[in-house]
């Protein structure tokens, strides 16, 4: 079981915008950064999103991250088929010491 | 290019001993700490534990003391993780994931693609 509460899915046509949220408390997201990632099958993830909010350089600007309290969310606007992977968010904890992952979300271009 | 290659998947026997590679690439090596992570069949994403690079320093989550072991190689850029006493419970892939902070907190930002240990008799 996750520390991190993610829906498990999301979804939206072509063009579309999608948002992802992943819910913590306040030794984790409330006290730390979020990254968010992409996983493809077979693939290594993929940094999208660290420090919340910002992209690295090659992540397209579709890509957008915010955090608020405990929570976090990841919004993928313009859908493209090639965004159809699994997203998950990670972030430090401060009582466990250690990191701790959202469950994943699948997200399906319709 | 900057990268983790990690080794291949691994069949072993409940009690013996496996040892997943980890190589960086593109990158000074001792600059990052490296951490692992494990997700077993259908379960989420653990944080098994991080070496420091530069004293080869690791650090263990709870739950994964005893029978796990992280080293380095720095001749060779390659980060370690050992299992002994494998058990079936130990059946996961086995990720190694760069330590990058980030505005001074805590941050992954690059992975390698995973190792799957298979434990059966």
């Amino acid at each position: 079981q996750s520390l991190l509460t993610q829906p498990p899915s999301a979804s939206g046509t072509p063009g579309q915008r999608v948002s992802i949220s992943c819910s913590g408390s306040s030794s984790n997201i409330g006290s730390n950064a979020v990254n968010w990632f992409q996983r493809l099958p077979g693939a290594a993830p993929k940094l999208l999103i660290y420090s919340n909010s910002h992209r690295p350089s090659g992540v397209p600007d579709r890509f957008s991250g915010s955090k608020s309290g405990t929570s976090a969310s990841l919004a993928i606007s313009g859908l493209r088929s090639e965004d159809e992977a699994d997203y998950f968010c990670a972030t430090w904890d401060d009582s466990l010491n250690g990191y701790i992952f959202g469950g994943g979300s699948k997200v399906t271009v319709l | 290019q900057v990268q983790l290659v990690q080794s291949e998947s691994e069949l072993k026997k409940p009690g013996a001993s496996v040892k997943v590679s980890c190589k960086a690439s593109g990158y000074a090596f001792t600059t990052y700490a490296m951490n692992w992570v494990r997700q077993a069949p259908g379960q989420g994403l653990e944080w098994v534990g991080w070496i420091n690079t530069i004293t080869g320093n690791p650090t263990y989550a709870q739950g994964f003391t005893g029978r796990f072991v992280l080293s380095l190689d720095t001749s060779v850029t390659t980060a370690y993780l050992q299992i002994n006493s494998l058990e079936a419970d130990d059946t996961a892939v086995y990720y190694c994931a760069r330590e990058r902070p980030s505005y001074g907190f805590p941050s992954i930002d690059l992975w390698g693609r995973g190792t799957l240990v298979t434990v059966s008799s």
